[in-house]
């Protein structure tokens, strides 16, 4: 069973810099698995920050980044805001199937 | 401005079958395909299917395969979800998501709550 992993939490200071990680289990992440990211608020839907690696979205902050980074994808919060703090999903296709990771829960502390 | 307004909050039964509506408005509802999430208390995302407006084909997560079935009604811009022999592993909020080919997501519908019990 393909398994995408993230980081289960992190915690970063305000204004500071954090970087999310996606892995796939049978190999490298790479542009053809069309990475996605999303960000979720307690209690509500989820919303679409990066898509295609590295993508922005009209209402998705400047502060966010996304990339491949060693074999993962990764989505790059520069100059952390309290509001970023919620959980972050990556989402890839393999094998003909979208497939999410485990999440993220980033904390601003 | 483009909308996918999801139906009402569902109370089933086990062994009973639920089916969640997405009406989406604001867009040419055959230019997109229409995604199925759903998301148990305090856990993660979990990707279930989708199906394409245009030509009705249909693609599932292998846990799902012969028991979701995803339709649409392009006469109302309406994506449908239908999950048959329900648990109370079901318990969840199903979302439903837009994609432009290509790995573009962009829209998600605001969530609709299954419940499952006896």
């Amino acid at each position: 069973q393909t398994v995408v992993t993230q980081e289960p939490s992190l915690t970063v200071s305000p204004g500071g810099t954090v970087t999310l990680t996606c892995a796939l289990s049978t190999g490298a992440v790479t542009s053809g698995h069309l990475p996605n990211w999303f960000q979720q608020q307690p209690g509500q839907a989820p919303r679409t920050l990066i898509y295609n690696t590295n993508n922005k979205h009209s209402w998705t902050p400047a502060r966010f980044s996304g990339s491949l980074l060693g074999g993962k994808a990764a989505l790059t919060l520069s100059g952390v805001q309290p509001e970023d703090e919620a959980e972050y999903y990556c989402l890839l296709l393999y094998g003909g199937s979208w497939v999410f990771g485990g999440g993220t829960k980033l904390t601003v502390l | 401005q483009v909308q996918l307004v999801q139906s009402g909050a569902e109370l089933k039964k086990p062994g009973a079958s639920v089916k969640v509506s997405c009406k989406t408005s604001g867009y040419t509802f055959t230019d997109y395909y229409i995604h199925w999430v759903r998301q148990a208390s305090g856990q993660g995302l979990e990707y279930m299917g989708m199906i394409s407006p245009k030509t009705g084909d249909t693609n599932y997560a292998q846990k799902f395969q012969g028991r979701v079935t995803v339709t649409r009604d392009t006469s109302i811009s309406t994506a449908y979800m239908d999950v048959s022999s329900l648990t109370s592993d079901d318990t969840a909020v199903y979302f439903c998501a837009r994609e432009l080919r290509g790995g573009h997501f962009d829209h998600w519908g605001q969530g609709t709550l299954v419940t499952v019990s006896s």
